[in-house]
């Protein structure tokens, strides 16, 4: 167990439709990162937050957006989902700059 | 931007025998090479990671060799164990805060 927790660990969902992915770090990481891990396009990042604000993005789509709040969890935004959306959404946390991430343990979110 | 390859993309051994996975990079600004193993239906697991100011390192049966003229760096499993069975990916990050590129993973399959 990585300490990382995310809900929901599966989501179902047609296209046009729009969720929201939670994740709580490991206690006392300030920073968040999320990936999607696809069959096609593997382990992707998507975008990091350190202690509530936006610091990298990476391939990203427009339809989705991410925060972190004064808690240190976090939340992706997924909307107008489409059938490609279908994927494995997974976060990491790490200590600050540090660059060791830990995983949590994935929301499997699948569109119909 | 980065890349990472990773070979193979499968791996049979028997109980006992040794494995080996390698990946290339192509930033040479990378410095940290994370290992993760990730189990059916889980999370990326961190195995062992090395920064480029180090060569080689060892946790019990695992080891990470870092080449970084020729920008490689492998995995070696000595006394494979069925329960090692999983897909393992190998990253690279410029470390700080930038995001780990993945490798595009080895399913190793040990067989008792």
């Amino acid at each position: 167990d990585s300490g990382v927790t995310q809900t929901p660990k599966h989501l179902i969902t047609a296209t046009g439709q729009r969720v929201t992915l939670r994740c709580s770090p490991r206690s006392g990481d300030l920073s968040v990162y999320w990936y999607q891990q696809s069959l096609d396009q593997g382990l992707q990042f998507l975008i990091h937050y350190y202690n509530g604000e936006e610091r990298a993005k990476g391939n990203i789509l427009e339809r989705f957006s991410a925060q972190q709040f004064p808690d240190l969890h976090s939340e992706l935004n997924l909307s107008s989902l489409e059938l490609g959306d279908s994927a494995l959404y997974f976060c990491a946390s790490s200590v600050d700059s540090s660059e060791t991430q830990y995983f949590g343990p994935g929301t499997r979110l699948l569109v119909l | 931007g980065e890349n990472v390859e990773q070979h193979p993309s499968t791996l049979s051994v028997q109980e006992g025998d040794s494995a080996v996975i390698k990946c290339t990079y192509s930033d040479s600004a990378s410095n940290y090479f994370p290992w993760y193993k990730q189990e059916l239906g889980k999370g990326p697991q961190l195995i062992i990671d090395i920064r480029s100011n180090v060569g080689e390192k060892k946790d019990q049966r695992i080891a990470v060799t870092l080449n970084k003229t020729a920008k490689h760096f492998s995995l070696h499993i000595t006394e494979t164990q069925p329960e090692d069975s999983a897909v393992y990916f190998c990253a690279a990050s410029q470390g700080g805060f930038q995001k780990l590129v993945f490798g595009t993973g080895t399913r190793l399959l040990v067989s008792p």
